[in-house]
């Protein structure tokens, strides 16, 4: 299993270009989510999914889209970059029960750094 | 805003010795996890404690909750130089469960 992984890992991209980020998962988890990490913020949610079709907003949603098409890749958008949009973003997944018991554990991606200058 | 806060958000020990972090959270929670960051990498879950736990082991972490009081801590014992990481605490609260929110995480670092 590769588990979750994040394509690409370095971006820099200049102010109001556009970008797709592309989250992958082949542990067949429900759930999957978008964290973005700045330096002393921790992570924040920026966006999540609890099924293929299904999105929800995080904390942090403004600037960004998803999409959940299939099951196993979740896809997040800017369509026109900012500098505040400078960050790593990490991706993660998971599956509320695993081996018949009951889990929340997520799964993280090795992350992507993105530089808006 | 962040429901976690982590403290202290700085630790340096010598190896061999314990380190202790603290986690304070807003409101009522299901469960909450701790997961640790090496530097450039995605986060490691480590931990999770439910709400009716109060204490929780795995190998040299020990986990408490008090929810009376809004907060955890993660005991590591006989730390060791590989130990040196960042540490979160991320919460689910009681509406969903699948929504996490992270604290600002700890930096440990321990000296060989």
């Amino acid at each position: 299993n590769a588990g979750v992984t994040q394509t690409p890992k370095f971006r820099v991209l200049k102010t109001g270009q556009s970008m797709t980020l592309l989250c992958a998962q082949d542990m067949n988890h429900e759930y999957m989510y978008w964290y973005r990490q700045d330096p002393g913020m921790g992570l924040r949610l920026i966006h999540y999914s609890v099924g293929e079709g299904t999105t929800a907003k995080g904390e942090v949603p403004d600037g960004y889209n998803v999409s959940r098409l299939k099951k196993q890749n979740f896809l997040l958008g800017l369509e026109s970059a900012a500098p505040s949009q400078t960050s790593v973003y990490f991706c993660a997944s998971s599956t509320r029960v695993l081996a018949g018991v009951s889990t929340d554990t997520q799964y993280f991606g090795p992350g992507t750094r993105l530089t808006v200058l | 805003s962040q429901q976690g806060e982590e403290d202290p958000q700085a630790l340096s020990i010598q190896e061999g010795e314990n380190a202790t972090m603290n986690c304070s959270y807003k409101t009522s929670i299901n469960n909450l996890q701790w997961y640790r960051q090496n530097s450039g990498r995605g986060l490691v879950h480590l931990i999770l404690i439910r709400s009716n736990e109060r204490e929780k082991h795995s190998g040299r972490l020990r986990v408490t909750l008090d929810t009376s009081k809004k907060s955890s801590s993660l005991l590591i014992t006989a730390s060791r130089a590989a130990d040196t990481a960042s540490y979160f605490c991320a919460t689910a609260g009681t509406s969903g469960t699948y929504k996490y929110i992270f604290g600002t995480g700890t930096r440990l670092k321990v000296l060989a």
